[in-house]
């Protein structure tokens, strides 16, 4: 079974300084994750993705995430957090072999003027 | 990135009234489909997955019956909500993956309220 839990359901940051959003997986094999941004009454969209290589991912808007297998964390970051940085984030794992993506249960991001 | 598009965005049917939402990949051919529902304030609950030329395989729960997935094309899936009730009102989101290694793109979602 696979699962992928954020602990956080909001975090709040000044403008300007940086950010992270938490994530834990759970996986029997060989884990995908993902980081996807919702923004209200919209679908969502993918920002990075870690399949396999380096354990530093870069992906849209400024974002990256850190792959670290021993602690089974996929924290997303920013180093410098804009207001327009707003939004719900979604973590997602797949475990290879599986179709299907498991979501978090999101966290709300508010980055404060 | 990959752009998935749904249509409509939004429609308020009358109970007992079906309900068609159409996802279309209009860049890549999607060999899988997902239709996900959320509910306010909630994460991405999967309803089904397709494959292009198959029947699709539903979550645990979810009436197949009630909600028809049709994936006809490898660039359009359908989802039919039928006999539509007030506890059908939801935000539907599609997704589609081009290869088996590749993320999910979503649409922009379909909110329903049925009255």
């Amino acid at each position: 079974a696979q699962s992928v839990a954020q602990p956080e359901d909001q975090v709040n940051v000044a403008e300007g300084n940086p950010l992270t959003v938490k994530c834990t997986y759970s996986v029997s094999g060989n884990p995908y994750l993902f980081w996807y941004v919702q923004y209200p009454n919209r679908g969502l969209q993918f920002l990075l993705k870690y399949i396999t290589g380096d354990n530093l991912v870069k992906g849209s808007y400024g974002f990256e995430a850190e792959f670290n297998k021993s602690q089974t964390s996929f924290h997303l970051k920013k180093p410098s957090a804009l207001v327009s940085d707003s939004a719900l984030y979604f973590c997602a794992v797949r475990d290879f072999g599986n179709e299907k993506l498991t979501f978090g249960t999101g966290t709300r991001l508010t980055i404060i003027p | 990135g990959a752009v998935v598009s749904q249509h409509p965005s939004w429609v308020i049917c009358k109970s007992g009234t079906s309900v068609k939402i159409e996802c279309r990949s209009l860049d890549f051919q999607a060999t899988t489909m997902f239709w996900y529902r959320q509910f306010p304030k909630q994460s991405l609950m999967l309803m089904a997955t397709s494959n292009e030329g198959s029947k699709a395989t539903y979550e645990q729960g979810v009436e197949k019956d009630k909600f028809l997935i049709n994936h006809a094309s490898l660039t359009l899936s359908t989802l039919t909500v039928t006999s539509a009730h007030p506890e059908d009102s939801s935000f539907y989101i599609c997704s589609a993956r081009g290869t088996v290694l590749g993320e999910q793109f979503f649409g922009p979602g379909t909110r329903l309220t049925v009255l």
